[in-house]
């Protein structure tokens, strides 16, 4: 069964602090692995990776994909109260049901 | 504005009491899909469809009917909701998977519509 794990499922930071979310994922067929950011409402898009080694970049936003150890790491650096959210994970598997398999989510929170 | 726009997004209800939660997008997109959301257990799919007239179970499809009469919309019905329906659901939508620079299935969520069910 696809699966995607994501760690840690909590974070609380300082406002300047850099953070890395990470997330593991099984998948029989794997096509790419999207990040999403999901503040009071709906999940908007960050990043789509499907190349390992390639980082994708967003102002101080960045994220990178490893298919050989299969994991990504979304990094956020000099972190502000905006970040604080849900960060999701998922992988998009190449299969029948067409689907995205989710990570449960880290909540991060950036103090002031 | 390209956008998913779901109906109500607050729901209190009774157990047995049918309802649906309309669900519409304006991008023209194939692909609709709606999920619930859980804590500790994720966004998980409920059902999808990839066109007019094309619908397809997901990994919790049970207590749940959908249609897709209309490209733009995509309702989700509860016929008898029960409590264990208690939850936030998300309708989400994309070009085709599989067609794009590289096929992937890039959702774009509404706002989500929290339902209670005592």
């Amino acid at each position: 069964e696809d699966k995607v794990v994501q760690s840690p499922l909590s974070l609380v930071v300082h406002e300047g602090d850099t953070v890395t979310l990470n997330c593991s994922y099984e998948v029989t067929n794997f096509r790419s692995l999207l990040w999403y950011k999901q503040e009071k409402k709906a999940p908007t898009f960050l990043f789509m990776l499907t190349s390992s080694g390639i980082e994708k970049k967003s102002g101080r936003l960045s994220s990178i994909l490893d298919k050989k150890e299969l994991f990504s790491i979304l990094n956020i650096t000099a972190t502000q109260t905006g970040d604080s959210a849900v960060y999701l994970c998922a992988v998009d598997p190449i299969q029948g049901a067409q689907k995205l398999v989710f990570g449960q989510g880290t909540r991060l929170t950036i103090n002031p | 504005e390209a956008q998913v726009t779901q109906n109500p997004r607050y729901l209190i209800t009774v157990t047995g009491k049918k309802l649906t939660v309309t669900c519409s997008q304006n991008m023209n997109h194939e692909y609709m899909s709606w999920y619930r959301q859980d804590p500790g257990l994720g966004l998980r799919q409920i059902y999808y469809s990839m066109n007019v007239e094309a619908t397809d179970k997901g990994d919790v499809p049970e207590g749940y009917k959908v249609s897709r009469k209309e490209k733009r919309n995509f309702p989700l019905i509860l016929e008898s909701p029960s409590p264990n329906q208690t939850s936030l659901y998300f309708c989400a939508s994309s070009p085709r998977p599989g067609t794009g620079s590289s096929g992937a299935n890039v959702l774009t969520f509404g706002a989500g519509s929290r339902l209670t069910v005592l």
